[in-house]
């Protein structure tokens, strides 16, 4: 039992490329989300996923996109990263009213 | 707004208890969710208290005031691996996420 596992686990990236974050679980939760985590700040809300094929906006979702096809897998995409996009990424799952599993994180940086 | 305020750091020695707040600054909510971070990892759950009152799980406790907004992790006989960074999370009305805080850095000193 893997519970979440986020892809890759570490990625430099050029300013305009672009990337896709992948986070797959295995515990059968409706509830999917993808947070970044800033020093100081918490971890905020960049989009979210309710059930497989929908998304919702975040606190957090201008320039990035999701896609949530199947039910055990939500993807993050960059689609022309920036350095203020440089950060911890962590997805999460739960049941609808459970505490969160989160995934190993991301750590992107930009230059 | 939805912001949540907490200690930005706390230190204690081994064997003490320490307690964290976490004020939430709106009117009702939904629960209240602590997570433990150790530098480098991820968050994990460590407790919810859906309802007002005291909820016990082992040396921590939680414990919610949704009439006052207010609720704290507190951490009896502290131990070194206690040392990491601990988030308060509430689920805001009407909403379907949690609301994390800044997070509260716990030092622990042998």
């Amino acid at each position: 039992n893997a519970g979440v596992t986020q892809t890759p686990k570490f990625r430099v990236l050029k300013t305009g490329q672009s990337m896709t974050l992948l986070c797959a679980q295995d515990m059968n939760h409706e509830y999917m989300y993808w947070y970044r985590q800033d020093p100081g700040m918490g971890l905020r809300l960049i989009h979210y996923s309710v059930g497989e094929g929908t998304t919702a906006k975040g606190e957090v979702p201008d320039g990035y996109n999701v896609s949530r096809l199947k039910k055990q897998n939500f993807l993050l995409g960059l689609e022309s990263a920036a350095p203020s996009q440089t950060s911890v990424y962590f997805c999460a799952s739960s049941l609808q009213t459970s505490g969160y599993t989160f995934g190993s994180g991301t750590r992107l940086t930009v230059v | 707004g939805q912001s949540l305020e907490q200690p930005s750091e706390v230190t204690a020695v081994e064997g003490a208890i320490v307690q964290i707040n976490c004020t939430y600054q709106t009117s009702g909510f939904y629960g209240l969710s602590w997570y433990q971070q150790h530098d480098g990892g991820a968050p994990t759950f460590l407790s919810y208290n859906a309802l007002d009152g005291l909820e016990e799980t082992g040396r921590f406790s939680s414990f919610l005031s949704r009439s006052d907004s207010y609720g704290y992790l507190l951490l009896q006989e502290l131990q070194m691996k206690d040392s990491a960074s601990y988030f308060c999370a509430v689920r805001p009305p009407k909403s379907q996420n949690f609301v994390f805080g800044p997070g509260t850095r716990l030092s622990v000193l042998p």
